[in-house]
């Protein structure tokens, strides 16, 4: 079945980055547009951008570009979110979603990105 | 940007009662690109409905989405005790291309 796992919970000080993963499996990995979606703690969901891993290509959020970064390594069915300059407000768990005409499809289980000094 | 607003913000029901779940966009959404996701704490949403009118694998068919335009609804017709969580509907258009509504609470009364 389809299954996406990501990274453990990390702790950053203001103003350093961090990468997640997301690993796929159940699916071919290259088919499907990976996305972001991030929630505050206590808050709704906000939409950070996708990658299509058949070509690398990447789609930001507004709010977002100039921080992040999507990549992927197709060898290993897993993708990636690189947040720079974190903030305290970006204290959030950070999910991945498979794409799936215009929704998501499929979640991984997120990951708590907590932004503290 | 298109901006989704649910309603009620909290809706308190027994189970064995009908729930009905409003999303109103600030400009037409294609039905196409209309969804609705459930959560519970502590846990990933899930995704219910897509193209406004559509289960998605393993949905009951107790849940159902309707709507066109600027008004959506996600009822549930028979609430089960796993059915209170919160409810998001979810759209694709315009940039930004992805919008949540903020969520309706489903309580047990």
């Amino acid at each position: 079945q389809v299954q996406l796992v990501q990274s453990g919970a990390e702790v950053k000080k203001p103003g350093a980055s961090v990468k997640v993963s997301c690993k796929a499996s159940g699916y071919t990995f290259t088919d499907y547009y990976m996305h972001w979606v991030r929630q505050a703690p206590g808050q709704g969901l906000e939409w950070m951008g996708w990658i299509y891993p058949k070509t690398g290509v990447t789609d930001y959020a507004q709010k977002f570009q100039g921080r992040v970064t999507m990549t992927r390594d197709t060898s290993i069915s897993t993708a990636y979110m690189e947040l720079s300059r974190l903030r305290s407000d970006d204290t959030a768990v950070y999910y991945c979603a498979r794409g799936f005409r215009g929704s998501f499809e499929c979640w991984g289980q997120g990951t708590l990105v907590t932004v503290s000094s | 940007e298109i901006v989704l607003t649910q309603s009620p913000g909290t809706l308190s029901l027994s189970p064995g009662e009908r729930a009905t779940l409003s999303c109103r966009a600030s400009q037409s959404v294609s039905t196409t690109y209309l969804a609705w996701y459930q959560q519970k704490p502590g846990q990933a949403p899930r995704l219910l409905i897509y193209g406004a009118s559509s289960r998605a694998t393993g949905i009951p068919d107790r849940f159902s989405g309707s709507g066109s335009g600027t008004d959506f609804t996600l009822s549930i017709s028979r609430l089960e005790p796993e059915d209170f969580a919160v409810y998001y509907c979810q759209q694709y258009g315009s940039s930004p291309p992805y919008t949540f509504g903020q969520g309706t609470k489903l309580e047990i009364k």
